[in-house]
């Protein structure tokens, strides 16, 4: 089945530590973007990515770190800058690249905790 | 910040009752979508409205945008247990690549 694939589900982290969230489409679209959502909040968009090894900053980057080596593939890690990295990250994709004019395709999400 | 804001945070009703959500954005927009996220999953597109829609209807669940108010609602009617989750709004200004997202409506259907 076409989808977006986000692992791991849940991870724990060390504060110090980096560590790095996968996405992976097989929807064959351009556009890719990572969301942070805390509780009781909307989803904030830390990066995104139009087109392969390009991406472009949200509204939240400092702290998170990306690639877009692969049309399919955008992980995300979260660096030891991070200061408050506890809380669930949404991949998501989009068909078109020049801009969000259509609906966006969620991953299941992965629930970041830090010890 | 553009992020947009929906009301009620809440909202408990029975099964069977409509339940109603708004949603208002700060900027003018291309166009205005709903998403539903059930707890601890994914987000999943309900309903896409363009900025020269007033209206929209997709099976039980009725959609409206005033852009002079910068205001959108969702309407959902003979609500289900089923439908118990939360419901954000998202925008894509006229100006830049991204999409805004409300801070979402907690929905619960009582059985």
């Amino acid at each position: 089945d076409g989808g977006i694939t986000q692992s791991p589900k849940y991870l724990f982290r060390k504060e110090g530590q980096n560590v790095t969230l996968s996405c992976e489409q097989n929807l064959n679209h351009d556009a890719m973007y990572w969301y942070r959502q805390d509780p009781g909040q909307g989803l904030r968009l830390i990066y995104y990515s139009q087109i392969v090894n390009d991406f472009q900053k949200g509204d939240i980057a400092e702290g998170y770190s990306v690639s877009r080596e692969k049309k399919e593939s955008f992980p995300l890690t979260v660096t030891s800058a991070q200061k408050n990295p506890t809380a669930f990250y949404l991949c998501a994709s989009s068909p078109t690249s020049g801009g969000p004019t259509g609906e966006l395709f969620f991953g299941e999400g992965s629930r970041l905790t830090v010890l | 910040s553009q992020q947009g804001e929906e009301d009620p945070q809440a909202l408990s009703i029975q099964e069977g009752e409509n339940a109603t959500m708004n949603c208002s954005y700060k900027t003018s927009i291309n166009n205005l979508q709903w998403y539903r996220q059930n707890s601890g999953r994914g987000l999943v597109h309900l309903i896409l409205i363009r900025s020269n829609e007033r209206e929209k209807h997709s099976g039980r669940l009725r959609v409206t945008l005033d852009t002079s108010k910068k205001s959108s609602s969702l309407l959902i009617t003979a609500s289900r247990a089923a439908d118990t989750a939360s419901y954000f709004c998202a925008t894509d200004p006229n100006t830049g690549n991204q999409f805004y997202f409300g801070t979402g409506t907690s929905l619960t259907v009582i059985p």
